[in-house]
């Protein structure tokens, strides 16, 4: 079966442009959908398809999906963007889902 | 808006099935479009989607866990459920349960989650 790979870990300077990434070979066939942890609570989407945000994200917040790999970039990014980051896809087979390992980002 | 809420022992023996349902609050499985799902996330891990039950009853598992696992959804459409057998520590994780969107597909609304141990 397929998987999404992510970079364990990113930091970025306060109010800096940070690129996180995924690569699957699931990306070249559906668009994915991004998520924000925080400590202690459940992920929220941010992002989904070619690059939409849901009601409450911040403009910071945007993505593109090339390929087989996809980003999430947050530009001018906030002590409140501290948080782990999901991607996730349809499977190759397009029943399936799957999930990246996962980007803990650090703002400093 | 819509809630979700999970609910199941919080402690299960190694062998036994953990069984955990997911209570709908303005929404309901019979709705097409949506599909709803149980994701984990063991301690300190990633996500691990387990699987999801879709409102015509179709069914479709993580392929890892697809022999241990089965979803249900109870007759009144706003509830649906997870069986996963023979739990090992492996298995004990924080489990979501998940409203999700087909076209292009994302996980909307998520529950709180709740943390399941599994010990003798």
């Amino acid at each position: 079966s397929s998987e999404l790979t992510q970079d364990p870990a990113v930091s970025v300077a306060l109010g800096q442009t940070v690129t996180i990434r995924c690569q699957g070979d699931s990306l070249s066939n559906y668009y994915p959908s991004w998520y924000q942890q925080k400590s202690g609570q459940a992920p929220v989407v941010i992002l989904f398809g070619k690059n939409n945000r849901p009601p409450g994200v911040p403009d910071r917040f945007s993505g593109s999906s090339p390929g087989n790999s996809a980003t999430l970039t947050i530009t001018g990014a906030q002590a409140e963007d501290e948080a782990d980051y999901y991607c996730s896809s349809r499977e190759t087979d397009g029943d399936r889902f799957l999930f990246g390992g996962g980007t803990k980002l650090t703002v400093l | 808006q819509v809630q979700l809420q999970e609910s199941g022992p919080g402690l299960v023996k190694p062998s036994e099935t953990l069984s955990l349902t997911c209570s709908l609050s303005g929404a309901s499985i019979s709705t097409g479009g949506y599909y709803w799902n149980w994701i984990r996330q063991r301690p300190g891990k990633g996500l691990e989607w387990i699987g999801y039950i879709y409102y015509s009853g179709d069914t479709y598992y993580n392929p890892s866990l697809e022999s241990r696992v089965t979803i249900s959804a109870d007759p009144s459409k706003t509830q649906f459920s997870l069986d996963l057998t023979s739990v090992t520590a492996a298995d004990t994780a924080v489990y979501f349960c998940v409203r999700g969107l087909f076209g292009p597909h994302y996980f909307d609304f998520w529950g709180q989650g709740t943390l399941v141990t599994v010990s003798s």
